[in-house]
């Protein structure tokens, strides 16, 4: 599976739109990116996936570049709960093969 | 969306006493379960992949005598941690995949071993 890179860092103001990077400039054709986010002493949290369409769900929007090489993951109104270290995974879906590989993430801190 | 719930959420043993944890997919079947480790301040890092009915598979450097996983149904994997250590304390977190469609992995909330 291909690797992401990702800042290890970020803050946001509380009430503003969170927008996260992601960098997979090895991704294959058949690769998803995927988003995690873990608050701190829990379980990682699946929030969006996509391929090359750019996707929205309850929780966030996922824009992927036309060439598939960054992405990023925008929380419209981040709230002081949306502090996590979100992970940015790159995979293959549709098989029963092929593992979720975490990195190190990007640790966003919701300031009021 | 799918659950997945482990059993205990908490443990504090005794060194060379072995501790098992159970992770349950309650609302889908998983054919293939994964065990992660995380020590504090670190990343998720991969033990094994467990399919339902056949051996695990376990990644580099992760002692298969040491830490035990049996996936005997669609839903339930357990793990054991035989003769257990202090530096075998961590956060031990399972995930469970979906069968199907985009073979989404879901997380449970984790185990917090503590060994004295």
């Amino acid at each position: 599976d291909a690797k992401t890179t990702q800042p290890p860092s970020m803050d946001c103001a509380e009430g503003r739109a969170a927008n996260l990077p992601c960098n997979h400039s090895t991704i294959s054709g058949n690769e998803y990116v995927y988003w995690y986010r873990q608050i701190h002493s829990q379980g990682p949290q699946y929030i969006i996936h996509g391929l090359k369409n750019n996707e929205t769900n309850e929780m966030a929007s996922l824009i992927i570049t036309e060439d598939r090489k960054s992405s990023t993951l925008i929380l419209p109104h981040a709230t002081l709960r949306d502090t996590a270290v979100y992970y940015c995974i790159v995979r293959v879906a549709n098989s029963n093969t092929g593992k979720l590989i975490f990195g190190q993430g990007t640790t966003l801190q919701v300031k009021p | 969306g799918a659950v997945v719930s482990q059993h205990p959420s908490r443990v504090i043993c005794k060194s060379g006493t072995s501790v098992k944890i159970e992770c349950r997919s309650l609302d889908f079947q998983a054919t293939t379960m994964f065990w992660y480790r995380q020590f504090p301040k670190q990343s998720l890092m991969l033990m094994a992949t467990s399919n339902e009915g056949s051996k695990a598979t376990y990644e580099q450097g992760v002692e298969k005598d040491k830490f035990l996983i049996n996936h005997a149904s669609l839903t339930l994997s357990t793990l054991t941690v035989t003769s257990a250590h202090p530096e075998d304390s961590s956060f031990y977190i399972c995930s469970a995949r979906t069968s199907g469609g985009y073979n989404t992995q879901y997380f449970g909330p984790g185990t917090r071993l503590t060994v004295l």
